[in-house]
């Protein structure tokens, strides 16, 4: 059974600082690999998509990477702003494909203090 | 943001009474998927569609059924709601095109007394 660990659980940094987070998984036979943001009583917002041919994606001030074979993947924040306080979260879909839900991490809760 | 919708947002309801949810999209996925999210968790699948009619459990599917007569609605049920089934409940949505990217609707905040 696929198992999504996310370090560090909360993490708060003053604004400017580039920060890492961290997610790993168990079973490298993924599909893909969904970065998102969770605001306090809100959805989810993807933020990234990595294939699993890909090592990294890129957006804005996100860079996303993954290490397939040992099963892991981070998300680069570059630049921090207080707008960037939010939980994210690391999703796996294994290489059934479309036809299987994700595999969710329990989050990072960020802070970034002005 | 893709076009999905839930209803109703928010919903308080007894033990034992019966519970439809509602998601909506308006992007022509295929694919459609209902998760729980509940403090200490995290979110877990509960049910998806791979086409109308096509439907199969996930992760936490004891106590739910549900439904798929149309690509655009999935329809969650619990047929007796119990005080576990208390939850923020998230429907998806994904397809091929976009290598399977999921999006998310805004949620369902259930509570179950």
């Amino acid at each position: 059974k696929q198992e999504v660990t996310q370090i560090p659980a909360a993490l708060s940094v003053p604004e400017g600082e580039n920060l890492v987070l961290n997610c790993s998984f168990t079973d490298s036979a993924i599909y893909n690999l969904q970065w998102f943001r969770q605001d306090p009583g809100k959805g989810l917002t993807s933020l990234l998509l990595i294939q699993s041919s890909q090592r990294e994606q890129t957006s804005g001030r996100l860079n996303a990477s993954l290490d397939k074979s040992s099963g892991r993947s981070t998300l680069y924040i570059a630049a921090s702003q207080p707008g960037d306080s939010a939980t994210y979260l690391c999703a796996v879909l294994n290489s059934g494909g479309g036809a299987d839900g994700l595999t969710f991490g329990k989050g990072t809760h960020l802070i970034i203090q002005p | 943001d893709a076009g999905i919708t839930q209803s109703p947002r928010h919903k308080v309801t007894e033990t034992g009474t019966p519970v439809t949810l509602r998601c909506h999209q308006t992007e022509n996925h295929r694919y459609m998927y209902w998760y729980r999210q509940d403090p200490g968790h995290g979110l877990r699948l509960i049910h998806y569609s791979y086409g109308v009619k096509d439907t199969d459990k996930g992760e936490v599917s004891d106590g739910y059924s549900v439904s798929r007569s149309k690509t655009e609605d999935f329809l969650l049920t619990l047929e007796s709601a119990t005080s576990s089934q208390t939850s923020v409940y998230f429907c998806a949505i994904s397809d091929y095109r976009g290598a399977y990217e999921q999006y998310f609707g805004p949620g369902t905040r259930l509570t179950v007394t």
